[in-house]
């Protein structure tokens, strides 16, 4: 079975500028999250994707990310427009069910300079 | 060991030894519990899980305990070898929103 993917593997850009991540699941994977990682701190997170219902986007730091999973199918989490302190490794991971481990992609590390 | 929160942590042991990593939890409603493990450019990887009606389960090498009278969880990974050497991390995984914690780093030594 494939395994979680993401695009790109890394994005450096401008402040001020506008990034769009993308993440496609496993197939038959319904829940969606996204997580980002900053300078070696926790894994936090963003939001939850159920198919293409948002169900939880409580982590998102502010209206500068939006979130989309059109169909229920691949994701993207778009940044617009960059700040420096959005710099960190973005995961998307992806479960079958709720209460089950999560099969992350390997992340897209976003530098804003 | 770590601690949701807390500055990363660093475990050095030599090749051979058992590795103990710990891990404390806030939340006591919590029932459900995740070991992942992440390499280098590598989205962190599923170890092995306990649920809170358990105290211990055994993988491959690898043994997690459960305590939650002090809400602590430790993985022990037997016969530690250079390919351990990683970043793991516990998350709490009783909601639908598995929080994590900072993580520790564990060095292996040939």
């Amino acid at each position: 079975e494939a395994g979680v993917t993401q695009f790109p593997s890394h994005s450096v850009i401008e402040k001020g500028q506008t990034v769009t991540l993308r993440c496609d699941p496993i197939s038959g994977h319904d829940n969606l999250y996204w997580y980002r990682r900053v300078m070696g701190k926790e894994i936090k997170f963003l939001l939850h994707f159920v198919k293409e219902s948002k169900q939880d986007e409580s982590g998102m730091p502010n209206n500068r990310f939006l979130a989309e999973r059109t169909g229920g199918t691949y994701s993207t989490l778009k940044v617009q427009p960059a700040e420096l302190e959005d710099s960190g490794v973005y995961f998307c991971a992806t479960a079958p069910r709720g209460n089950s481990p999560l099969h992350f992609g390997n992340g897209t590390r976003l530098t804003v300079t | 060991g770590e601690s949701v929160g807390l500055h990363l942590p660093t475990l050095s042991v030599q090749e051979g030894d058992n590795s103990i990593i710990n891990c404390a939890y806030s939340n006591s409603a919590s029932d459900y519990f995740i070991w992942y493990k992440q390499e280098s450019g590598k989205g962190p990887q599923f170890i092995i899980d306990i649920r809170s009606n358990m105290d211990k389960r055994q993988g491959q090498r690898v043994t997690v305990l459960l305590n939650k009278t002090v809400k602590h969880l430790s993985l022990q990974i037997a016969a530690t070898q250079p390919g351990d050497s990683a970043v793991y991390f516990c998350a709490e995984g009783g909601s639908y929103i598995p929080t994590f914690g900072r993580g520790t780093s564990l060095i292996v030594h040939p």
